[in-house]
């Protein structure tokens, strides 16, 4: 059982282009959101979180949508540049859980092609 | 200053066997987490530990195990080996535990059950 879903596997753009990463999640609890990025061999860093009480959040070329209603977030990133290609993991903090307890999406892993 | 450092970085085991992991989090943090992430799969809550007491555990058996130190080190456990324990595992910290977007990633044990 799935809770946080990333269905897309992988995603290649072009450099200077927008890249749009996306997860679902099925537990309408969760009020907390966050995106991690990793790269081979390294563990995960933080890259951006979203509260349930916002619809957008914003650093730099990275920004994070949320839709309540449909259960939805997604990571942009523009412009793409070839150094953010990595396996990128959306994650929520496990409900009446502490932040410790991250449920984590399978990832997707994005290719900025030069 | 030192990230999360996790021992040792690569290991190999038989079927059956024991395995110790260890984690040193970053000066000052006194929580530690510990995730299993399997080849294609996002990260998997094991167990954190705050002021030496476990806070939290994820859907794994009994076979493993966790403990803190009073110097916030930690250590996994996993006994009687099986083929499907092969992952990398992964310590995080934080200062306490309810550090959604101060959760640091070491990078990670690479456990190979043979």
């Amino acid at each position: 059982d799935q809770q946080v879903k990333q269905n897309s596997p992988s995603l290649s753009v072009q450099e200077g282009r927008i890249s749009i990463l996306n997860c679902d999640y099925t537990n309408s609890m969760f009020d907390y959101f966050l995106w991690y990025k990793k790269y081979p061999a390294e563990g995960p860093t933080f890259l951006i979180s979203i509260s349930s009480i916002k619809d957008k959040n914003e650093d730099g070329r990275f920004t994070v949508f949320l839709n309540k209603s449909a259960k939805h977030l997604s990571l942009h990133i523009v412009p793409s540049q070839p150094g953010d290609s990595a396996v990128y993991f959306c994650a929520a903090p496990h409900y009446g859980g502490s932040q410790g307890n991250l449920i984590f999406g399978k990832g997707t892993k994005l290719s900025v092609k030069p | 200053d030192a990230g999360v450092t996790q021992s040792p970085t690569h290991l190999i085991k038989t079927r059956g066997q024991q395995v110790t992991l260890r984690c040193s989090p970053i000066s000052g943090h006194k929580s530690v987490s510990w995730y299993q992430q399997v080849l294609g799969q996002g990260p998997q809550f094991i167990f954190q530990y705050y002021e030496k007491e476990e806070r939290g555990r994820g859907n794994f058996p009994d076979r493993f195990s966790a403990r803190q130190f009073p110097n916030y080190s930690s250590e996994l456990n996993v006994n009687a080996l099986l083929l499907g324990d092969s992952a990398l595992y992964l310590c995080a910290s934080s200062f306490n535990p309810s550090g959604g977007n101060t959760i640091y990633f070491g990078e990670g044990s690479w456990l190979t059950v043979v």
